[in-house]
């Protein structure tokens, strides 16, 4: 059973880094079969796709957080992370991990969701 | 990037009802589509992609249809756990846009 698992500090100061871990388990990271995602939901708002990562470490970012943005992974702990810098009170959210498949005609899906995480960034 | 619009944006139905919500696409996105049911304070969760095709455990009164850059999800008959935020999403290309979703209430 795949689960996706999101971690890290509830409140982070403006201009600082917000800094999230999306820790897997029942599917490897390393698998060519997936990408790995983060998605995040301001209160109250709709969902906004913030980016992925493919196992060969190839990625791809929202033109809006582009500048500020970084994915990676931790093979050794199957774990990928964010980290958004310069952060200001719009980035307050809930952030959510998910993998990322497809049903081999092109078209990719989020399967399989972690439970998200609210992120405040607060002075 | 291509910018999806749901309408409508929301719905009062009743338990029974059939249900209709349309997704376009600001350009065509050949069935790069995916649909997911969000339930209040819960992550979302996938129920069509490709379409048409039901993602696992998917219940059969859900269906997906359209082609190009229009798209509809029907739920033929309306469960009580139905009530829910509805998304749609194109992979056609990146940034991997969603709809503002379409809030099905209890009427």
């Amino acid at each position: 059973q795949v689960q996706l698992q999101e971690s890290g500090p509830g409140l982070v100061k403006p201009s600082q880094t917000l800094s999230l871990i999306c820790t897997v388990s029942g599917a490897s990271i390393t698998s060519d079969a997936y990408y790995w995602s983060w998605i995040r939901q301001h209160p109250g708002k709709g969902l906004e796709w913030i980016g992925y990562i493919y196992y060969s470490g190839s990625t791809s970012y929202n033109p809006s957080l582009k500048s500020r943005l970084s994915i990676s992974l931790d093979t050794s702990n199957n774990q990928f992370s964010l980290k958004l810098t310069s952060v200001t009170a719009a980035d307050t959210a809930v952030y959510y991990c998910a993998r990322d498949s497809d049903d081999y005609t092109g078209n990719y899906y989020l399967d399989y969701w972690g439970q998200g995480t609210l992120v405040t960034v607060s002075s | 990037d291509i910018q999806m619009t749901q309408s409508p944006s929301s719905l009062s139905a009743s338990v029974g009802d059939r249900v209709t919500i349309t997704c376009r696409a600001s350009q065509s996105i050949s069935n790069y589509l995916n649909w997911y049911q969000q339930k209040q304070g819960k992550a979302p969760k996938l129920l069509i992609y490709g379409v048409s095709s039901f993602h696992s455990g998917v219940p059969s009164r859900f269906s997906g249809s359209g082609s190009g850059t229009d798209f509809t999800l029907t739920i033929s008959s309306l469960h009580p756990e139905d009530f829910a935020i509805y998304y749609c999403q194109q992979s056609y290309s990146s940034p991997r846009t969603f709809g503002q979703g379409t809030k099905v209430e209890i009427k």
